[in-house]
């Protein structure tokens, strides 16, 4: 089945902690995006990579770092510089500015 | 810069009803715009994509129309059931994707 992983589900950290969420995707897509999901907003565009070892900040890219050496992942770190870091994190792939698709997501929390 | 908005924010309806949701976006230079379920926790799907260039599509009890010189997009769901009940979020794609706030959905049965 091609598709969008994400993982884990759910992600427990203590402050001052960096953090790396996975991303991987089978769509064969050249583009990739981590948004970041807050209660009651929209989401947030935090990095994006439109080719491999090629990536560009997005709204809000302070204290996340992303990397891109497989067309096929995309992992996020998020670092103890992210001041707010508990949240529900979304990867997402595509085709160009075609359709986009979507993983099931990162729950973080952070205490 | 590119925004979206979407009205109402929440929306309550009796089973059976059809309803329609709105999309509105303040830069008419899009490529396409795609219409996102979202269920509690979950990541988004997929529900409609049109081009730039269409004014419409439709999937089952789904019907989402364009109108870019106005800027406004609707998603019409016919014969709503307790099964839509979820979030429904529209993006645009200019130089990158623009998302709206979502309109949360909850079918009565």
């Amino acid at each position: 089945d091609g598709g969008i992983t994400q993982s884990p589900k759910y992600l427990f950290r203590k402050e001052g902690q960096n953090v790396t969420l996975s991303c991987e995707q089978n769509l064969n897509h050249d583009a990739m995006y981590w948004y970041r999901q807050d209660p009651g907003q929209g989401l947030r565009l935090i990095y994006y990579s439109q080719i491999v070892n090629d990536f560009q900040k997005g709204d809000i890219a302070e204290g996340y770092s992303v990397s891109r050496e497989k067309k096929e992942s995309f992992p996020l770190t998020v670092t103890s510089a992210q001041k707010n870091p508990t949240a529900f994190y979304l990867c997402a792939s595509s085709s160009g500015r075609v359709e986009q698709y979507f993983g099931p997501g990162t729950r973080l929390t952070v205490t | 810069k590119q925004e979206v908005t979407q009205i109402p924010a929440a929306l309550s309806v009796p089973e059976g009803e059809n309803l329609v949701l709105n999309c509105s976006f303040t830069d008419s230079a899009i490529y396409n715009l795609q219409w996102f379920r979202q269920d509690p926790g979950k990541g988004l799907t997929s529900l409609l994509l049109i081009q730039s260039s269409q004014r419409e599509q439709t999937s089952g009890r789904l019907n989402a129309s364009l109108d870019k010189s106005s800027g406004r997009s609707t998603l019409y769901i016919a014969a709503s059931q307790p099964g839509d009940s979820a979030t429904y979020l529209c993006a645009v794609a200019g130089n990158q994707f623009y998302f709206g706030t979502g309109t949360s959905l909850t079918v009565i049965p």
